[in-house]
């Protein structure tokens, strides 16, 4: 019963490096998420997917690329860290249906650094 | 667009009191609407959500909200509040695209 999982839990980078955050749910969620956390902002969507194949921005998309390549998994990638990219990064899954209510389940994070 | 507004940064209560966490929304079709606690280095975790039907809703750990329509308010209560209860809350509204927005949170702190 893993439900979200993330990895990895916590991470250092340095400005300009590379990294992929992953995500991987074991519910057979079509709907994916990508939320950041920051003080005092509350969780700001950075990018979604409602099935395999099809992804969307979010709020806050840019210097994060997504696929998904299957229904199972979500990576998230930063493609020339930034300080302000410094944040706690959460990935959530839910099922998609027309009755829209359906709740998102969340993973326990990820905290990223980047100095 | 639609956005959740948490009034309160902080709600500060002493154990055994009443505990209401504010919330309102702004959504241009159907409300769907939730709470979540999150502890200290933990993910978000469910508390409860209005969908349809009853204006009172219940959830995990003796949490309920109120559906006020006319007042675009999801207002969260717990009679008796516990030191435990002590956390991060998080309002949030999804309308019938798939998108979930959050409130700022609001930090509650109980006191023994």
């Amino acid at each position: 019963n893993a439900g979200v999982t993330q990895t990895p839990k916590f991470q250092v980078l340095k400005t300009g490096q590379s990294m992929t955050l992953q995500c991987a749910q074991d519910m057979n969620h079509e709907y994916m998420s990508w939320y950041r956390q920051d003080p005092g902002m509350g969780l700001r969507l950075i990018h979604y997917s409602v099935g395999a194949g099809i992804t969307d921005q979010g709020e806050v998309p840019n210097g994060y690329n997504v696929s998904r390549s299957t229904t199972e998994d979500f990576p998230l990638r930063l493609l020339s860290a930034a300080p302000s990219q410094t944040s706690v990064y959460f990935c959530a899954s839910s099922y998609s249906s027309v009755f829209s209510g359906n709740t998102i389940y969340f993973g326990e994070g990820s905290w990223l650094t980047v100095v | 667009a639609q956005s959740v507004a948490q009034p309160e940064d902080q709600v500060n209560v002493a154990e055994g009191n009443p505990l209401t966490v504010k919330c309102t929304y702004s959504v241009s079709g159907n409300p769907y609407l939730f709470w979540y606690v999150q502890y200290p280095n933990r993910g978000l975790q469910f508390l409860l959500k209005y969908i349809t039907g009853d204006n009172l809703v219940k959830g995990s750990y003796g949490f309920e909200a109120e559906f006020n329509k006319s007042q675009t308010s999801f207002h969260l209560k717990k009679p008796s509040a516990l030191v435990s209860d002590s956390a991060l809350y998080f309002c949030a509204v999804r309308d019938n695209d798939y998108k979930l927005s959050f409130g700022a949170g609001t930090t509650v702190t109980v006191r023994a």
